[in-house]
């Protein structure tokens, strides 16, 4: 099974800073990898699909880049709601794998 | 709209069981696939199941396989998660998701104690 692993695993930002979090595949999976915020007590929200393609409705301060095993994901200009926690996931093939998660704290 | 309702969670002793339900609505839900996905208290996010359309094809996590069995009624809209042998690992909030567009139940709570 492939594994997932991300970093930070949390960080401290203030508003307007840029944000970069990666997330490592332990073998290639081509573009097959989301992005999703998730805040507490609510579902996720997918912001990246297919690595770098941005979900309709998301703001476009927020990026992805990457392809086989290192991916990022790029935050311009934090806003104050953007202030959550953010998986990865791969959907390369089954079974598919979130990463740990990175908490985005002020 | 596109919606996704849960239901079916709740406390049950280890070795239990529970059958959980996803109503969908908003969307042709015999042509795509779903998912199960839980979160256990803070946690990460776990892919559990995949169901393809037609129920043809289904996919387990490793933590699941053998004890939870996935299944659709495309007629009524309805995805079902029958969880059986329960473990106290296995709580978590349940959620289905329909990943084509990214919308999500808003959970079901399943404690095994």
């Amino acid at each position: 099974d492939i594994q997932m692993t991300q970093s930070p695993s949390s960080l401290s930002a203030s508003v307007g800073d840029r944000v970069t979090i990666t997330c490592r595949a332990s073998q290639g999976i081509r573009n097959g990898l989301s992005w999703y915020q998730q805040k507490p007590g609510k579902a996720p929200k997918r912001l990246i699909y297919a690595a770098s393609a941005l979900q309709g409705g998301v703001p476009s301060r927020f990026s992805g880049s990457g392809a086989g095993t290192d991916f990022t994901l790029t935050i311009s200009s934090l806003q104050p709601e953007d202030f959550a926690t953010y998986y990865c996931l791969h959907h390369d093939s089954y079974p598919w794998t979130f990463g740990p998660g990175t908490k985005v704290e002020l | 709209q596109v919606q996704l309702v849960e239901s079916g969670g709740g406390l049950v002793k280890p070795g239990g069981s529970l059958r959980l339900t996803c109503a969908a609505s908003g969307f042709t839900f015999s042509d795509n696939y779903m998912l199960w996905i839980r979160q256990a208290p803070g946690k990460r996010l776990e892919w559990v199941s995949y169901i393809s359309p037609d129920s043809t094809t289904i996919y387990y996590a490793d933590s699941v396989r053998g004890r939870f069995t996935v299944s659709r009624d495309n007629a009524n809209n309805l995805l079902f998660l029958q969880m059986r042998s329960l473990r106290t690992e296995d709580t978590a909030v349940y959620l289905c998701y329909y990943f084509g567009k990214d919308v999500w139940g808003q959970g079901t709570s399943v404690t095994v104690s």
